[in-house]
């Protein structure tokens, strides 16, 4: 089936730093999605993409699609503590016995105080 | 307006026994799909369904099943528990095909 490589899996950085983290595919998608999900919870949308190219911001949080529709990146600037948790980008994939969403196996944070 | 609505949130059963999971997507959507996270598989999808219709399937044995009622409501149902099973269950729901899902808070199953 259709796959999407997310790196890297883990990121230990210092509060006040940038993150930045991808999404790659051979596939090709026409919406991206990022979730946060924090343990025990549900995942949390962050950022919709629907066009290649676009480039949308959530306060300290960019996504972009990237031009060729199968990679994606998801910035995070000057880290806080409640960044804390596993991302996961997600792309529409419209029936097949995967379902309508692809995931990847997600990014996940630590931000040292 | 509300989000996706789970219930319960945390779910105790003995193995061979039956469970449904309840969710309430949020008001409007009218597409709904379930997806089971573990730790070692991650995100599996299960079934998609629409107005009343299951959409598409995930590969799940039939001991999972589902249904959604006229209000968009949704259940799904694992008869005879398995250790296995014991997992986080997210219902999500989208308002059209190509549009961003929204997952619930989840339920969480253990089997013992």
């Amino acid at each position: 089936g259709q796959q999407l490589n997310q790196s890297p899996q883990s990121m230990f950085i210092q509060e006040g730093e940038d993150v930045s983290m991808n999404c790659t595919s051979s596939s090709i998608f026409n919406t991206w999605l990022w979730y946060k999900q924090d343990p025990g919870e549900g995942p949390v949308l962050l950022i919709a993409l629907y066009k290649a190219g676009e480039l949308t911001s959530n306060g300290r949080l960019t996504a972009q699609f990237g031009i060729t529709r199968k990679d994606s990146f998801l910035n995070i600037s000057a880290s806080i503590p409640s960044d804390v948790g596993i991302y996961f980008c997600a792309a529409l994939n419209y029936g097949g016995s995967q379902g309508n969403l692809i995931f990847g196996k997600g990014t996940k944070l630590s931000v040292k105080p | 307006k509300a989000g996706v609505t789970q219930t319960p949130r945390y779910l105790i059963k003995t193995r061979g026994q039956q469970v449904t999971l309840s969710c309430s997507p949020i008001s409007g959507h009218r597409s709904v799909s379930w997806y089971q996270q573990t730790p070692g598989q991650g995100l599996q999808f299960l079934f998609e369904y629409f107005s009343e219709t299951q959409r598409n399937k995930g590969n799940f044995p039939g001991r999972f099943s589902g249904r959604q009622f006229s209000n968009s409501r949704s259940e799904m149902n694992v008869s005879t528990l398995e250790l296995g099973d014991s997992a986080l269950y997210l219902c999500a729901s989208s308002l059209a095909e190509r549009a961003a899902t929204f997952f619930g808070q989840g339920t969480r199953l253990t089997v013992v």
